[in-house]
This record gives structure tokens, C-alpha cells and sequence, in this order.
């Protein structure tokens, strides 16, 4: 079975500053998407940016990139240049690549971790 | 011209009574879940539905039981609640052939058991 795991309950950062998440998953699949969810005190759950495990660059979305290490089963978030409103739960979650069978299309999420952005 | 749409957004009630939480969705997916989000924010999936057949059940009690009209709407019914049900629901969908985009989300369901 696919697991998800991050290890950060929470993390702080200054406003402007740079802060990295960091997620681990374990699969023996190699066809899989990875995905960044920001959920804010309003909970409402915000798809913040995704990779595609055969795509080798980094995904990257303006302040927001991934560190993509598919050997090491990583895949931690960089968010650049903090602001007040990226205080949010962050969650990493995996998705099997093929569809069919008893995982169909089913998103595994990691515990989440909480950021707050310190003014 | 919300995408996923979740009635009610707060559910309180108490032990033993029935109640639904109604779920649709504009975006012509085909695919529609439940999620149960804890106290500690753990989400895990309870169910998935594409074009209206049962495709997912996460060893769910069967006090929890879904209903798929059409493939916009997916409800979910709770009989008999307990205090351990007490958590926020969400309703997402995504389309089978697009894997890539991840989920949308409603804006989900807080269910309070008292």
C-alpha cells in the first residue's frame, strides 16, 4: 500500500523568507502524481502545485517549486518569498498514475504540516 | 458557479439520530469521493464513485452509506451517529482520464456529534 509521511507537524517562517516542506512516500509503482494541498483556517482545500513522476524537472509554480527526488522517494515543496496568506495546513498527497483496480484514482495524503508566517 | 458544492457546511446533531450530507458538482467529472478529515486533520478517503458505481469503500461502518443519482451528485447518509463520526467531511471529484489535476474540493462539512 501506498503511505505518505511528513515529518514537520509545523514550521514557522518571516514574512519574505524562504521555507521548505518536506515529504516522503513509498510505492512500487513508477507511473504516479504528487501533489501540494494548502488548506486555510477557512478549509477549504487549494491544489497549490503537482508532479508527474516520469517528468524529471521540478514543477514550479511562481513562489511556490518542488524538490523532486524520485530514487529517494522525496518530494518536498519550497515556498519563496513568504507572504501573511500562505499561513495554511499543507498536505503531500500521491496518486496512482493508471487507472482501474482498488486504488482508482484515490488521493493518499501525508499527516499535514502547519506553516505560520511570522510579519 | 461554485465547482463542488457541499449542504450543509455545519451539522450539529445528536447520538442516534440520521442525517445527509448532500454533494454536486458542475464540472462534468466523472468521478466523485467522500473524505473524512479527524480532529487531527488526518483526511482519508471513505469512498469513490465513477459514473455512479461504487469504486472505492475504505472498510467504512455501514452506518455510512453513499448514493450516487447521477454522476454530479453524490450524497452520503449516516444512520445511527456517534460521537466518534464527529469530524469535517468532504466531497471532491476529478475526471477519470485526467489524473494529473488532482481533486476539486467542496468546501466541506463540519459535522458535530454531541
Amino acid at each position: 500500500a501506498q503511505t505518505v509521511t511528513q515529518s514537520q507537524p509545523e514550521m514557522s517562517v518571516q514574512e519574505a523568507e524562504t521555507v521548505t516542506l518536506s515529504c516522503t512516500y513509498d510505492t512500487s509503482e513508477s507511473d504516479y502524481y504528487l501533489f501540494w494541498y494548502k488548506q486555510p483556517p477557512s478549509r477549504q482545500m487549494i491544489l497549490v502545485i503537482r508532479q508527474e513522476a516520469y517528468k524529471q524537472q521540478n514543477a514550479t509554480e511562481n513562489r511556490f517549486s518542488v524538490n523532486f527526488q524520485k530514487a529517494a522517494k522525496s518530494f518536498s515543496l519550497k515556498i519563496s518569498d513568504s507572504q501573511l496568506g500562505d499561513a495554511a495546513m499543507y498536505f503531500c498527497a500521491y496518486r496512482i498514475g493508471y487507472a482501474g483496480g482498488t486504488s482508482y484514482g484515490k488521493l493518499t495524503f501525508g499527516q499535514g504540516t502547519i506553516l505560520t508566517v511570522h510579519p | 458557479d461554485t465547482a463542488v458544492s457541499q449542504t450543509p457546511k455545519y451539522l450539529v446533531t445528536q447520538m442516534g439520530n440520521d442525517k445527509s450530507i448532500k454533494c454536486e458538482q458542475n464540472l462534468g467529472h466523472d468521478t466523485m469521493y467522500w473524505y473524512k478529515q479527524d480532529s487531527k486533520k488526518f483526511l482519508k478517503i471513505m469512498f469513490s464513485y465513477n459514473n455512479k458505481e461504487l469504486i472505492i469503500n475504505e472498510t467504512v461502518p455501514n452506518r455510512f452509506s453513499p448514493k450516487s443519482p447521477d454522476k454530479a451528485h453524490l450524497n452520503l447518509h449516516i444512520n445511527s451517529l456517534e460521537l466518534g463520526d464527529s469530524a469535517v467531511y468532504f466531497c471532491a471529484s476529478s475526471q477519470s482520464d485526467r489524473r494529473w489535476d488532482g481533486y476539486t474540493f467542496g468546501s466541506g462539512t463540519r459535522l458535530t456529534v454531541v
